[in-house]
């Protein structure tokens, strides 16, 4: 285990929905992450978070809101989404943003999204 | 633009046989390179991680080695095994500010046993 967990796993929602995805670090990391992964595309990273402060929006729609209340959970709220953003959503973290070149993220299992 | 590329998509071979995994990047100017495996319902393992300076990393029967010069990284896989069978992802992170990761599609290996 990674120490990195997500919920829910699975969420099928509706266009019309509000849902949120939750992932929580148990690692002591100050920077947390989302990511993207859709089928047939490489992992698009989304958000940064270090120490709570958002330091990275890779020009995603307003309909992901994140939230980052404090260094070990990180939220990804969602509205009004349309079925292309059905793909699995991966967290990940790290010890901080700016990584020594030894050092790595660690990933959650994801939460697999399905929009209807 | 910065791009990393993974040939081929996927791959089937019989247990036992070594095989190596493809990875290219168009910036040469990389931090550092990761391997990572993803199981089906899983979220991302590190493998290796090989540092600019680097020329491989080696962890049991894996091994990364990394070609700068030519854009080139490849993951050996010695005597492979069928708990083997994985999507292997490389990502290349290009800034020592952000740990930020531009990763490839990704090869599915299937070992049959």
């Amino acid at each position: 285990e990674t120490g990195v967990t997500q919920t829910p796993r699975h969420l099928v929602m509706g266009m019309t929905n509000k849902k949120s995805l939750k992932c929580e670090q148990h690692l002591g990391h100050n920077a947390m992450y989302w990511y993207k992964q859709s089928a047939k595309k490489p992992l698009e990273l989304m958000f940064v978070y270090n120490f709570k402060e958002q330091t990275e929006n890779n020009s995603v729609p307003s309909r992901f809101s994140p939230e980052c209340p404090n260094s070990s959970h990180l939220f990804l709220h969602l509205h009004t989404l349309q079925p292309e953003d059905s793909a699995l959503y991966l967290c990940a973290s790290s010890q901080r943003r700016s990584l020594a070149p030894q050092e790595t993220q660690y990933f959650g299992p994801g939460t697999r999204l399905l929009v209807l | 633009k910065q791009e990393v590329t993974q040939i081929p998509a996927a791959l089937s071979v019989p247990e036992g046989e070594n095989l190596v995994l493809n990875c290219s990047f168009t910036d040469s100017a990389i931090y550092n390179l990761q391997w990572f495996r993803q199981d089906p319902g899983k979220g991302l393992t590190s493998l290796l991680l090989i540092q600019s300076s680097q020329r491989e990393q080696t962890s049991g029967r894996l091994n990364a080695s990394l070609d700068k010069s030519s854009g080139r990284s490849t993951l050996y896989i010695a005597a492979s095994q069928p708990g083997d069978s994985a999507t292997y992802l490389c990502a290349v992170r290009y800034s020592s500010n952000t740990g930020k990761l531009i990763f490839g599609q990704g090869t599915t290996l299937q070992v049959k046993p």
